[in-house]
């Protein structure tokens, strides 16, 4: 089946780490996202990438960073700059190419901070 | 940038009555409008979308939003509620300049009573 595989479902960073969450996607989508998801806040965009080796800045890039090095790949790295990493994290793919289509899900990956 | 407004962050019907949850958005332009669902830890899943072809849009589970321009509103809404509805839902609008960039409002939580 195609889909967004997200992992781990769980994940947890100490003080001064980074860590990366996992993205993949088989639906030969040429857009990815990521969003942050807090309680009362919806969801908000940190990175997108609508082709490979490209990536645009969301409204909350800072303390994140993102590669698209392969079509079905978008990870991302939450570094120490990040001071407030306890979230809910969502990829998203869509199939871009400036049309508009909605968005596919993964199922999340909740990061906690120790 | 675009905006969407969801008033009020939770909702709360019997089974069988009728649904409402509203969502307005912020444009001069008739923008794509999009309704999602989310379960609890999963990702979100596309209701409905909106893209200028009919005012009333029908969607999965027996949902449906009406898109009014003069009122800069898209709510959704469903004659009975069944339990299974319980969730949260995403109202979300596409950038208009840049069709592969989202927003979303802040959510609304479903309840739903026996």
């Amino acid at each position: 089946d195609g889909g967004i595989t997200q992992s781990p479902k769980y994940l947890f960073r100490k003080e001064g780490q980074n860590v990366t969450l996992s993205c993949e996607q088989n639906l030969n989508h040429d857009a990815m996202y990521w969003y942050r998801q807090d309680p009362g806040q919806g969801l908000r965009l940190i990175y997108y990438s609508q082709i490979v080796n490209d990536f645009q800045k969301g409204d909350i890039a800072e303390g994140y960073s993102v590669s698209r090095e392969k079509k079905e790949s978008f990870p991302l790295t939450v570094t120490s700059a990040q001071k407030n990493p306890t979230a809910f994290y969502l990829c998203a793919s869509s199939i871009g190419q400036g049309r508009n289509e909605k968005l596919f899900f993964g199922s999340g990956t909740q990061l906690s901070v120790l | 940038a675009q905006s969407v407004t969801q008033l009020g962050s939770h909702v709360s019907v019997s089974e069988g009555a009728l649904v409402l949850l509203r969502c307005n958005y912020s444009s001069s332009v008739p923008p794509y409008l999009f309704w999602y669902v989310q379960y609890p830890n999963q990702g979100l899943q596309l209701l409905l979308k909106y893209t200028s072809a009919a005012t009333l849009v029908k969607g999965i589970n027996g949902f449906e939003a009406e898109f009014k321009k003069s009122e800069t509103s898209f709510h959704l809404t469903k004659p009975s509620a069944h339990m299974s509805d319980a969730a949260e839902y995403f109202c979300a609008v596409s950038d208009l300049y840049n069709f592969n960039k989202f927003y979303f409002g802040s959510g609304t939580k479903l309840n739903v009573k026996p």
